[in-house]
């Protein structure tokens, strides 16, 4: 069956331009996840979903992140007035439920490049 | 807050031999740990999972990790590995708030022919 996809997988931009990044989750999945990894510091957690709603943002690293999800499907995380530091594969994944009893699981990624 | 340790950013083998891949954690609540591989330009793939009971899991690929909670560890083993083995491997805990991973920073392994 289709895995979550990502879309673009490569995305070159330059510094002070707005990006949107695509994650569509295996269909049923009530929980979607972003996560970013980045040279030198691995697996960051980003942002949380269930369903439509962000119970836990924590991890978006500043107010130019932000991320939304409708129709409990499909999420778009934007970055906007990009810089070099944002540089880095974003990662998201989905799960059946809320718990970690249900396994996460990965797309591809979309490698994002800040010139 | 839970943090991971990997204390091997590459391990180089030979194909056949043996491996380990440490992982160590520290969490203030219980924890669930997660071994997950990354091939090259792909996403992450869960290996195995430590929930509860058993300490000794055993995952995909011939993969088993064995929870140790008085030494905070998890590592990873395989007793004899292929060149497809190589890639990146990630350990990862999850706390009370059972859904958000946190990731160490990743163990290259390379098998060499």
């Amino acid at each position: 069956g289709a895995g979550v996809s990502q879309s673009p997988s490569n995305k070159v931009t330059e510094k002070g331009k707005d990006v949107e990044l695509r994650c569509d989750p295996i269909s049923g999945h009530t929980a979607l996840y972003w996560y970013r990894q980045s040279l030198g510091q691995g697996l960051e957690f980003l942002i949380y979903f269930q369903g439509n709603s962000a119970p836990d943002k924590s991890g978006l690293p500043s107010d130019r992140f932000s991320a939304e999800r409708t129709g409990g499907s499909v999420s778009t995380l934007t970055i906007q007035r990009t810089q070099q530091e944002d540089s880095a594969v974003y990662l998201c994944a989905s799960s059946s439920g809320q718990t970690l009893y249900n396994e996460q699981f990965f797309g591809p990624g979309t490698r994002l490049t800040v010139l | 807050a839970q943090s991971v340790t990997q204390l091997d950013s590459q391990v180089p083998v030979f194909e056949e031999a043996p491996v380990e891949l440490r992982c160590n954690y520290s969490s203030s609540v219980s924890v669930y740990l997660f071994w997950y591989v990354q091939y090259p330009n792909q996403g992450l793939q869960l290996l195995l999972k430590y929930l509860s009971g058993s300490t000794l899991v055993k995952g995909i690929n011939g993969f088993e990790a064995e929870f140790n909670k008085s030494q905070t560890s998890f590592h990873l083993r395989k007793p004899s590995v292929h060149i497809s083995d190589t890639a990146e491997y990630f350990c990862a805990v999850s706390g009370s708030s059972n859904y958000k991973l946190t990731f160490g920073k990743g163990t290259l392994l390379t098998v060499n022919p």
